[in-house]
């Protein structure tokens, strides 16, 4: 059964202190993987795109990176601005439309 | 703002009753769906349209009815709902079915049913 999987559920960090996010995914087939960010409140908002093993993307802080099993989403020297909710989605190669979605990691940022 | 506009953010409604939630996206996509958000749980596909067609109902009660007017606006009309339906209800489009993985979501309906 094709399924994805994040953690940890909740992660707190101090200003500055770097780590990771983990993303495992279950398909038969990569298509695509991808990273939202979700503020409370509000819709996610798309993040990076990621299609093969070894494929690397950058914005600011963060960092995304797969490899055949699982992505990271590595956060450096988080700001307070950073705390949301991290979800992964990966679409499987057989599907038109349908995303798998992870529940999610809580991040929160301490000043 | 996102491009995607969704009325209204907080709806309250009782078993019995009818309401409708409206989308509207600015950004020109072809591609326009209704996504469900329970508590810790993962994102839920309720329908996709394509060029204001619908190619997929992802297994929805019928309670829930989707219309999809033009490419700009989508619709989600809900009767005779569950409590169990109490849930964040997001809008989300992308440019076409190709990108279905990069999308753009409005700021979500919180309905509350009682």
């Amino acid at each position: 059964e094709d399924q994805v999987t994040q953690s940890p559920e909740a992660l707190r960090l101090q200003e500055g202190e770097s780590s990771s996010l983990n993303c495992s995914y279950t398909v038969s087939g990569l298509r695509g993987l991808f990273w939202y960010r979700q503020d409370p409140g509000k819709g996610p908002e798309f993040l990076f795109t990621l299609y093969s093993a070894g494929e690397e993307k950058e914005k600011e802080r963060l960092k995304a990176t797969l490899t055949k099993k699982e992505s990271f989403l590595h956060i450096t020297a988080p700001k307070p601005e950073d705390s949301a909710t991290y979800l992964c989605a990966v679409q499987a190669r057989d599907s038109n439309y349908q995303l798998i979605w992870g529940a999610g990691t809580k991040l929160i940022i301490k000043p | 703002e996102t491009g995607v506009t969704q009325t209204p953010r907080h709806l309250v409604m009782g078993m019995t009753n009818k309401k409708s939630l409206k989308c509207e996206q600015h950004l020109g996509h072809n591609a326009m769906y209704w996504y469900k958000q329970s508590a810790k749980k993962p994102l839920e596909l309720m329908f996709v349209y394509n060029f204001k067609e619908q190619t997929e109902n992802n297994s929805v009660p019928s309670r829930f009815s989707p219309e999809c007017p033009n490419s700009s606006h989508l619709f989600l009309h809900l009767h005779t709902l569950q409590p169990e339906d109490s849930a964040l209800y997001l809008c989300a489009s992308s440019p076409g079915l190709e990108r279905v993985g990069e999308l753009f979501f409005g700021e979500g309906s919180r309905l509350t049913v009682l």
